[in-house]
């Protein structure tokens, strides 16, 4: 199984403040997914193969990375990005990160 | 409009069987390329896949619960089903499901929510 560790735990970030969340797995794999959740609400997906802004996703977000390493980032953090982001792989059995919480300062 | 409805027993004691079911729309587990998954999530807590069941009924187990589980589905009407033998108190949990289409997990449920408890 591909153990996927995502950093920082929790975060809070500043209006304007750029966000990075880091996502490393145990092994290779060819793409990340991530997903947002907002508290009482069900998954959403908001990046795909690694880089790909899914549906209605605002351009302030980005993804990037290849092999074990992998990142999401906020260009400029918004009230309404407060939410936890998980990282997701599919090359193997499938596994999700622990998840980032990302709060609003 | 693709929509996703799970539905279950609340409530349930150690050592049942769980019995889940996705009712869908939008679209048809018998379209090439397209399949259901099953996402379970305790209170507080991360994201743990369970199953995916795809459009020829192919069908992928989490190693870690596959002697436990069991995924089919029912393309006339529309459903998609899940059950976990055998249940204790760590089977405790919102349960999704979620459409794939090209390796995402695209549209999910609302969630339903399972408690196992004596």
């Amino acid at each position: 199984e591909i153990v996927l560790t995502q950093s920082p735990t929790t975060m809070a970030a500043s209006p304007g403040e750029k966000v990075t969340i880091t996502c490393r797995a145990s092994s290779s794999v060819s793409y990340m997914y991530w997903y947002q959740q907002k508290s009482g609400a069900s998954p959403k997906p908001w990046i795909y193969e690694t880089s790909k802004l899914a549906s209605g996703v605002p351009d302030r977000f980005s993804g990037s990375g290849s092999g074990t390493s992998y990142s999401f980032t906020i260009s400029s953090m918004e009230t309404e990005d407060a939410a936890t982001y998980y990282c997701h792989q599919w090359s193997s059995t499938l596994t999700f990160g622990s998840g980032t919480k990302l709060e609003i300062k | 409009q693709v929509t996703l409805k799970e539905s279950g027993p609340g409530i349930l004691q150690p050592s049942q069987t769980l019995s889940l079911t996705c009712t869908f729309s939008g679209f048809s587990l018998s379209t090439y390329g397209m399949g259901v998954g099953w996402i379970r999530q305790p209170s507080g807590k991360g994201l743990e896949w369970l199953a995916n069941i795809w459009w020829d009924d192919d069908k992928y187990y989490n190693p870690s619960l596959k002697n436990r589980l069991t995924i089919s589905k029912d393309t006339s009407n529309n459903q998609a089903f899940l059950k976990i033998t055998n249940v204790d108190t760590a089977d405790t949990a919102t349960y999704y499901c979620a459409r794939i289409l090209s390796l995402r997990f695209d549209y999910w449920g609302q969630g339903v929510m399972v408690t196992v408890s004596s």
